[in-house]
C-alpha cells in the first residue's frame, strides 16, 4: 500500500527557514515524479514544486522560486522541501503527492502545517 | 500561467440530485484536466484524470467531460459522502494550476 507522511511543519518567524520531509512507503520514491502542493488556511490548493523521477529535473512556482528547494534521498525513500526566507504568505498546510502522470496526483500525504508569524 | 476558473463557487443540493460543476481554462489544454475531491481536514483525492477517465475505486456516479478550454464534472445521484469541495486542475504545463474550488453543501 502506498503511503506518504509529511513532517517538519512548525511555527517559524518571517525570514526563517524550515525543512519538510515526506516519508514514502509501498513504492520506490525515486522512480516517480513527486510534488508539493500547499493550502493556506481556508483557501484553495496551490501547486508549489515538483521533481521528476528519472532525470531529477525540478520545477517551481514563481511565488517560491529562489527560496524553496525540492530534493529527495533515495536511500531513505524520502522527499524534502527546504524553505528559506519564509514569508507570512507561505503559511499553509503542505502536502506531498505522488505523480501517476505529469501533473496528476494519485496519492497524497495528510499534510503538515507551516505557520510563519512573529 | 494557465488560469482555471470553476463555477459555481458553492452549490447547495440534496441527496439524489444530479449536479454539474464547470471548469474553464484560460487557454486550450487539450484533455489535460483532473478533478479532485477534498473533505474538511483531509488531503485531496483524485477523482478523474485526462478529463474523463475515472480513477480506480471512484464510484461510477462521477463522470467528466470536455476538451480544449471547457470541462465539466457531473455527479449523477448525490450521496451523503459526496458533500465536499471539488477542484479542477490542469496538467498541461507547469505551474499545474488549480481552480478556486466548488463547495458542495447539503440543502
Amino acid at each position: 500500500e502506498v503511503q506518504l507522511l509529511e513532517s517538519g511543519g512548525d511555527l517559524v518567524q518571517p525570514g526563517g527557514s524550515l525543512r519538510l520531509s515526506c516519508a514514502a512507503s509501498g513504492f520506490t520514491l525515486s522512480t516517480y515524479a513527486m510534488t508539493w502542493v500547499r493550502q493556506a488556511p481556508g483557501k484553495g490548493l496551490e501547486w508549489v514544486t515538483a521533481i521528476t523521477g528519472s532525470t531529477t529535473t525540478t520545477y517551481y512556482a514563481d511565488s517560491v522560486k529562489g527560496r524553496f528547494t525540492i530534493s529527495r534521498d533515495s536511500s531513505k525513500n524520502t522527499l524534502y522541501l527546504q524553505m528559506n526566507s519564509l514569508r507570512a504568505e507561505d503559511t499553509a498546510v503542505y502536502y506531498c503527492a505522488k505523480n501517476v502522470a505529469a501533473g496528476t496526483y494519485d496519492s497524497w500525504g495528510p499534510g503538515t502545517l507551516v505557520t510563519v508569524s512573529s | 500561467d494557465i488560469q482555471m476558473t470553476q463555477s459555481p463557487s458553492s452549490l447547495s443540493a440534496s441527496v439524489g440530485d444530479r449536479v454539474t460543476i464547470t471548469c474553464r481554462a484560460s487557454q486550450r489544454i487539450s484533455n489535460s484536466l483532473n478533478w479532485y475531491q477534498q473533505k474538511p481536514g483531509k488531503a485531496p483525492k483524485l477523482l478523474m484524470y485526462v478529463a474523463s477517465s475515472l480513477q480506480s475505486g471512484v464510484p461510477s456516479r462521477f463522470s467528466g467531460s470536455g476538451s480544449g478550454t471547457d470541462f465539466t464534472l457531473t455527479i449523477s445521484s448525490l450521496q451523503p459522502e459526496d458533500f465536499a469541495t471539488y477542484y479542477c486542475q490542469q496538467s498541461y504545463s507547469t505551474p499545474y494550476t488549480f481552480g478556486q474550488g466548488t463547495k458542495l453543501e447539503i440543502k
